[in-house]
C-alpha cells in the first residue's frame, strides 16, 4: 500500500501562471482533503470530499479549485497563482470524517 | 468561527521524564472529536490519539493520554517516559462535522 501520494513534491511558479496538484490514495477513503500549512498557522482547510463527484470549501478556499472524478483521486488547482499562496500543501483522506486521517508528504509550493 | 489553541508555541522536556502539552477549542455543537496530531521534521503528520466528545472517559495510546474537560473545552496531551524520537511538532485540533480546525502547534524538544 502506498497510502497517500502527492505530486509534485516541489514547485516553483510565477505570479499569475496556473498549476494542478494531485492527491492519490489506494485505501478506499470516502473522505478527502486539501490543506495548506504556513509558519505560526498551522493547518488550514481548504477545500474537502465525501465521495466521488463531491467537494465542499473548507475554512480557506479562495483562490483554488478542486476536483474529485474519480474516488482515489483529488485534484488541488491554482488558476491564477499568488504570492500569497506561498505554502505547504497537504493532502489527507480518511473512511470517515471523524476518523483518522492519513496524510500525504506534501507538497512545497512558492510563488515568485 | 471555530478555533483551537495551543498557547505553548515551544516546550522541552528531559528524556525519560513526563510532559503535557495544552490545547482549548471552542465550539458551539455538542458532537464533535479532537485529536493530536504529530509532524517530526520530516514532514509526515501522524496521528498520536483521538477522542470523542461524548465520551467522558479520557483516551489513551501507550505512553501518550489525554485530560479532556468538557465544560472547559481544554485537550491536553501528556507524553510520559518522553523519548528522543518524541521531539516533533504537536497539533491539536477539532472535527465537526465535515470541517476540521488546528491549532498553531507545539514544538516539542527532547533532551537527552
Amino acid at each position: 500500500n502506498a497510502g497517500v501520494t502527492q505530486t509534485p513534491k516541489f514547485r516553483v511558479l510565477k505570479t499569475g501562471q496556473s498549476m494542478t496538484l494531485l492527491c492519490a490514495q489506494d485505501m478506499n477513503h470516502e473522505y478527502m482533503y486539501w490543506y495548506r500549512q504556513d509558519p505560526g498557522m498551522g493547518l488550514r482547510l481548504i477545500h474537502y470530499s465525501v465521495g466521488e463527484g463531491t467537494t465542499a470549501k473548507g475554512e480557506v478556499p479562495d483562490g483554488y479549485n478542486v476536483s474529485r472524478l474519480k474516488k482515489q483521486n483529488f485534484l488541488l488547482g491554482l488558476e491564477s497563482a499568488a504570492p500569497s499562496q506561498t505554502s505547504v500543501y497537504f493532502c489527507a483522506s480518511s473512511y470517515f470524517s471523524a476518523y483518522e486521517q492519513y496524510f500525504g508528504p506534501g507538497t512545497r509550493l512558492t510563488v515568485t | 468561527a471555530q478555533t483551537v489553541t495551543q498557547s505553548q508555541p515551544e516546550m522541552s522536556v528531559q528524556e525519560a521524564e513526563t510532559v503535557t502539552l495544552s490545547c482549548t477549542y471552542d465550539t458551539s455543537e455538542s458532537d464533535y472529536y479532537l485529536f493530536w496530531y504529530k509532524q517530526p521534521p520530516s514532514r509526515q503528520m501522524i496521528l498520536v490519539i483521538r477522542q470523542e466528545a461524548y465520551k467522558q472517559q479520557n483516551a489513551t495510546e501507550n505512553r501518550f493520554s489525554v485530560n479532556f474537560q468538557k465544560a472547559a473545552k481544554s485537550f491536553s496531551l501528556k507524553i510520559s517516559d518522553s523519548q528522543l524520537g518524541d521531539a516533533a511538532m504537536y497539533f491539536c485540533a477539532q472535527n465537526t462535522g465535515n470541517q476540521f480546525y488546528f491549532g498553531t502547534g507545539t514544538s516539542l524538544t527532547v533532551i537527552p
